[in-house]
């Protein structure tokens, strides 16, 4: 099974609405990250966040870090039809030089 | 800024076949990558590269050899193609240890088995 796992498979939400993605991961981990990736494309690192801290910030998005549940969430606010993307959680949970992806969550933005 | 150059885009290959994917990058980073990336699903490593020369072995090395030659290319063969295998293959490079550093992608390379 994955060491990191988004909680959901796919979201759609309407244009100006706020979303939030959720993961968990099953082990102690040095870091988080948040990444996207648009069709087409490799994906693209959001936010990167530490097990020492509870939340990062970057314009829209926040993403916050619970280390007791295991769990990380990340929150676009204001959403746009361009947030329309894969989001993926990944972590270095297993060593520091390899980073495990989730399966992803797959976020439609509406107009 | 950097980038991350994978050729071919698309390859298409035979059962059985040996095909090669290559990949550059101009970050002067120390750490290369490769995933394979199944339709709908997340990322699985294959291999990955700390230093020129260097290879360790990822949850999916299985069937596939990798070669890092220099510093900023990082090689990835499979050794015999599957029937109606149909994946996208993405290398990355890292400055340093992944808990202080973004991994930076290329676009994939897709490929197919016929």
């Amino acid at each position: 099974s994955q060491l990191a796992e988004e909680n959901s498979w796919a979201l759609s939400v309407h244009e100006g609405e706020s979303v939030t993605v959720n993961c968990s991961y099953k082990t102690s981990i040095t870091a988080l990250q948040w990444y996207r990736q648009k069709s087409g494309k490799g994906p693209a690192q959001l936010i990167l966040i530490r097990s020492n801290e509870r939340e990062k910030r970057n314009g829209r998005l926040r993403a916050t870090l619970d280390t007791s549940s295991q769990s990380s969430s990340l929150s676009i606010t204001a959403t746009r039809c361009e947030d329309t993307a894969v989001y993926f959680c990944a972590t270095d949970a297993s060593s520091s030089w390899q980073l495990i992806f989730g399966s992803g969550t797959q976020l439609t933005v509406m107009p | 800024g950097g980038i991350i150059t994978q050729t071919p885009k698309f390859l298409i290959g035979q059962e059985g076949q040996k095909l090669t994917l290559k990949c550059q990058q101009n970050f002067n980073h120390d750490t290369m990558y490769w995933y394979r990336q199944d339709s709908g699903k997340g990322l699985r490593l294959i291999y990955y590269s700390i230093t020129e020369n260097d290879l360790q072995k990822g949850d999916l090395s299985e069937g596939y050899d990798a070669s890092r030659e220099k510093k900023s290319s990082f090689s990835l063969t499979v050794t015999s193609a599957q029937k109606n295998e149909m994946a996208v293959f993405l290398c990355a490079s890292s400055g340093g240890q992944i808990s202080n550093e973004r991994l930076f992608f290329g676009h994939g390379t897709k490929l197919s088995v016929l």
